[in-house]
């Protein structure tokens, strides 16, 4: 399997702009997650979907963050307007059925908002 | 709300030794599972060991044991005979029991930085 995919892995914007991330799970997993890196929070979970149903969103910072999850191979996370504090490290994950189930990460995407 | 605390910003050994993380979480729960992750400079998280908060025994995963005293709410983990390639941040992370038919969040500590000395 190729692992739970995202692109860009690289995001440089200017403030303002429209951000969009995007995110490919593990075919078969049935949980998404977004979550945020930065040295100063650490990992923050911004929101999550079981089976395309968005679970929690108490994460997203602000209502500029929107997230979204069509069809379950699928997911995105906007950011609109971006604004430089955003900079971070957006992570996706994803696990399959069963509360004990590891998450299984992609390998980032790095937002730069100057 | 889970918190988890990793009291230990950053750590240095020699390559060979055994190195001890610790970790420390508050919860209510009484059903959930704890986790190591490893990320890399690549930043890539790796699954390091996951433990069962149900299973009274210990966790192992080669050169990877924990430690785990539930009732103390302590989740460390030994890493015997260090490598170099053992160089990375160490997350500890906690995930409460869903009964939904998915998965809950992890919930992540700060960190440990961990450098191996050659």
């Amino acid at each position: 399997d190729a692992g739970v995919i995202q692109s860009p892995r690289h995001e440089v914007t200017e403030m303002g702009q429209e951000v969009t991330l995007r995110c490919k799970p593990i075919s078969g997993h049935n949980s998404l997650f977004w979550y945020r890196q930065t040295m100063m929070r650490g990992l923050e979970l911004l929101i999550y979907f079981n089976n395309n149903v968005p679970i929690d969103d108490s994460g997203m910072p602000e209502d500029r963050f929107s997230a979204k999850m069509p069809n379950a191979s699928f997911s995105t996370l906007k950011i609109q307007p971006s604004e430089p504090r955003d900079s971070a490290v957006y992570f996706c994950a994803s696990s399959s059925q069963g509360a004990n189930s590891p998450l299984h990460f992609g390998n980032g995407t790095r937002l730069t908002v100057t | 709300a889970q918190t988890v605390t990793q009291s230990q910003p950053e750590m240095s050994v020699q390559e060979a030794e055994t190195v001890t993380l610790s970790c420390t979480y508050d919860t209510s729960e009484n059903n959930y599972y704890l986790f190591w992750y490893k990320q890399p400079p690549s930043r890539q998280m790796i699954l390091v060991i996951r433990q069962e908060a149900y299973k009274q025994q210990n966790a192992t995963e080669n050169r990877f044991s924990v430690n785990f005293q539930k009732a103390a709410k302590s989740f460390s983990l030994k890493i015997s005979d260090s490598q170099l390639g053992d160089t990375a941040m160490y997350f500890c992370a906690f995930m409460k029991q869903w009964g939904g038919g998915g998965a809950d969040g992890l919930t992540f500590g700060k960190g440990t930085h961990l450098i191996i000395q050659p």
